[in-house]
């Protein structure tokens, strides 16, 4: 059974950088044809897809995050990583990583991480 | 940009059927999959490739796809089945992929 962990800091200053963790057990991170993702959630709000990374380092970004999101991936330690520049209150949320399985005409999120939420204060 | 279409609630009583909605344009197309969400855990996969259901989902969800509309029904719903349901799917290029608002089932 899959299992993916969040980790990183609560607490972000505005204007910096959010950096995020995501440990994969249970399965090496590259077996199968899977990609992973980053998906947030504001506190009473719904879900929004940041992005994924495939196990060979290609990624694919939302468009409204695009230009501060970068993700990396550390096959040697099962774990992918997520940095969000330039962050304001407005990124204030859950965030969660999710492994990205291909459904026969489009990929979904079949296994999620508990989430790990994350503030941006002063 | 593409976008899914939830009702924000549906009510039932224990044991009455209820029927979530989810409208895409891009749904005749793509798959749609569901996840229930209860307060403070993660999304769970209840249905995926439209009316598939994960082995560990009990047998009262069930999910269905017609045209621009996804639905997903529960049959005999449950008090424990109260939660937060989101659609997802992706646009026709599959390079939008987006959630549904969510909709806040009741059941009591």
């Amino acid at each position: 059974q899959v299992q993916l962990q969040e980790s990183g800091p609560g607490l972000v200053k505005p204007s910096q950088t959010l950096s995020l963790t995501c440990t994969v057990s249970g399965g090496a991170i590259n077996s199968g044809s899977h990609y992973w993702s980053w998906v947030r959630q504001p506190a009473g709000k719904g879900l929004e897809w940041i992005g994924r990374i495939s196990t060979s380092g290609n990624t694919n970004y939302n468009p409204s995050l695009k230009s501060r999101v970068t993700m990396s991936m550390d096959t040697s330690n099962n774990q992918f990583s997520l940095k969000l520049t330039s962050v304001t209150a407005a990124d204030t949320a859950v965030y969660y990583c999710a492994r990205d399985t291909y459904g026969g005409n489009s990929y979904y999120f079949d296994y999620w991480g508990q989430g790990a939420l994350v503030t941006v204060s002063s | 940009s593409y976008e899914l279409t939830q009702p924000p609630s549906v009510s039932v009583s224990p044991g009455q059927t209820a029927r979530i909605t989810c409208s895409g344009d891009a749904l005749p197309k793509k798959y749609a999959y569901w996840y229930q969400q209860k307060s403070g855990q993660a999304p769970v996969l209840v249905i995926y490739g439209d009316n598939k259901r994960p082995s560990e989902i009990p047998e009262r969800f069930s999910g269905s796809s017609s045209g621009t509309m996804a639905t997903l029904t529960i049959s005999g719903a449950q008090v424990e089945d109260e939660a937060d349901y989101y659609c997802y799917s992706t646009d026709s290029s599959g390079n939008q992929r987006v959630f549904g608002g969510g909709t806040k089932l009741t059941v009591l």
